[in-house]
């Protein structure tokens, strides 16, 4: 079946620290992979996608997220996280269609 | 460019009443979803529209709900009559290729509650 896991419901890091969200998929196509963000009261903002080429893909705000096809995982990360990083991130899985596959989603916080 | 356009912002309405949810795509593009947040279940794909065509209307829940697309710049989702368990945060996206690989745009999203 398809799916889309994202293991870490609530996240807290300290501001200035390194990020990193987990996501797996499993996929019976080569999977299009994405991560978005939504801050509090607002829709989903595409931070990066992932189609073929250069498994190291570079987003918006400073992230970055690795695909690696032997554990079906596509990594979301951030070398110093900001306080305005706080927010909810969600990874999806698309095949090239229209529908896509969201996970339960991240919630990260910030510690000043 | 103004983005997605959704309005109302916050909608509460009783049981049974009709509502109407708004959006206005970003100009330029062809294709239009609407979307369900819960907790309970996340995000949702209701309805897709594609040169204002519903292609696939699998996810809507009911025949309580219905969506059109009148022109490429306008779609209406309707629920009629409203549940309570209808209440969540609906959310319109548009896109240019009709397909993932340009990624969606994401309108703010309208809070529904159904008392």
């Amino acid at each position: 079946a398809q799916s889309v896991t994202q293991p870490d419901i609530h996240i807290t890091v300290s501001e200035g620290a390194s990020l990193e969200l987990r996501c797996n998929y499993s996929y019976g196509a080569t999977p299009y992979l994405f991560w978005y963000v939504q801050s509090p009261g607002q829709g989903l903002q595409l931070l990066l996608k992932y189609f073929s080429g250069d498994t190291l893909v570079q987003g918006i705000k400073g992230f970055e997220a690795e695909f690696k096809r032997s554990q079906s995982s596509f990594n979301l990360r951030k070398p110093s996280v900001h306080w305005s990083d706080a927010a909810e991130y969600f990874c999806a899985v698309g095949s090239g269609t229209y529908k896509y596959i969201f996970g339960t989603g991240t919630r990260l916080k910030v510690l000043a | 460019d103004a983005g997605v356009i959704q309005s109302p912002r916050h909608e509460v309405t009783e049981m049974g009443q009709e509502v109407t949810l708004r959006c206005k795509p970003i100009s330029g593009h062809n294709s239009l979803f609407w979307y369900r947040q819960t907790m309970m279940r996340g995000l949702e794909l209701l309805i897709y529209f594609n040169n204002n065509v519903p292609i696939d209307d699998s996810g809507m829940p009911e025949d309580r709900f219905s969506a059109k697309m009148p022109n490429a710049s306008f779609s209406t989702l309707k629920i009629q009559p409203s549940e309570p368990r209808d209440s969540a945060v609906y959310f319109c996206a548009s896109s240019l290729a009709g397909g993932p690989e340009g990624g969606y745009t994401f309108g703010s999203g309208t809070r529904l509650t159904v008392v």
